[in-house]
């Protein structure tokens, strides 16, 4: 069963601190993404890679990075969290040239105290 | 500003009746809209899409239906099953790569 796997579930973290999000998929797909899902704003794109180094900014990636150094592993990094950033955090991947091919994990709950 | 918007964020049916689920949006680029849904504690799944040179697609008891002129869209679920609650979110495709989410619509439908 083909699957795109979040790291954590939940994470309780302190403002200030580094933060990674490891989203790793098994489907040899070139395009990942990273998404927050707020109550009443849907689903944000922050960032997504369309290729192994190349990252893209999506509609919100004040206070985020990324890294993709391997094509299956797509990890999003908040460099100094804030309590703003508490969240659910969804990542998803697409083959190259598929229009409904996203596969999403199961999602991270972050909670910045 | 929110290109994709759904203004109902809830709504409760009965079960076996129609669930009628809209979205709204304002760049007329769009060229595909998609409707996921979502239950918790698992990742949003695809459901059904429409071209933006169509007015309808069926698929089961799923249809979505686009009103270009009033950029609209529906997705009527016929009849409805307990199996349907869900969060339902309306997305617009913006380019290859990128995919304009709604707020997401709470559907519970009710025995």
């Amino acid at each position: 069963d083909v699957k795109v796997t979040q790291s954590s579930r939940y994470l309780v973290k302190r403002t200030g601190e580094k933060v990674f999000l490891e989203c790793v998929q098994d489907m040899d797909h070139e395009n990942m993404f990273w998404y927050r899902q707020d109550p009443g704003l849907g689903l944000r794109l922050i960032y997504f890679s369309y290729d192994v180094k190349m990252k893209e900014k999506g509609d919100i990636p004040e206070g985020y990075s990324v890294s993709r150094e391997k094509k299956e592993r797509f990890s999003l990094i908040l460099e100094s969290a804030s309590t703003n950033q508490t969240s659910m955090y969804l990542c998803a991947s697409r083959p190259g040239q598929e229009l409904f091919g996203y596969t999403f994990g199961s999602g991270t709950r972050l909670t910045v105290v | 500003d929110q290109q994709v918007k759904q203004n109902s964020p809830s709504l409760s049916v009965q079960e076996g009746r129609i669930s009628i689920l809209n979205c709204d949006y304002t760049n007329s680029m769009f060229d595909y809209f998609l409707w996921y849904k979502k239950y918790p504690a698992e990742g949003p799944t695809f459901l059904i899409s429409i071209s933006s040179i169509k007015d309808k697609n069926e698929d089961g008891r799923f249809t979505v239906f686009l009103n270009k002129s009033a950029k609209h869209l529906s997705l009527h679920i016929v009849p409805s099953q307990p199996g349907d609650s869900a969060v339902y979110f309306c997305a617009a495709r913006q380019g290859a790569q990128k995919l304009v989410f709604g707020q997401g619509t709470r559907l519970t439908i009710n025995p």
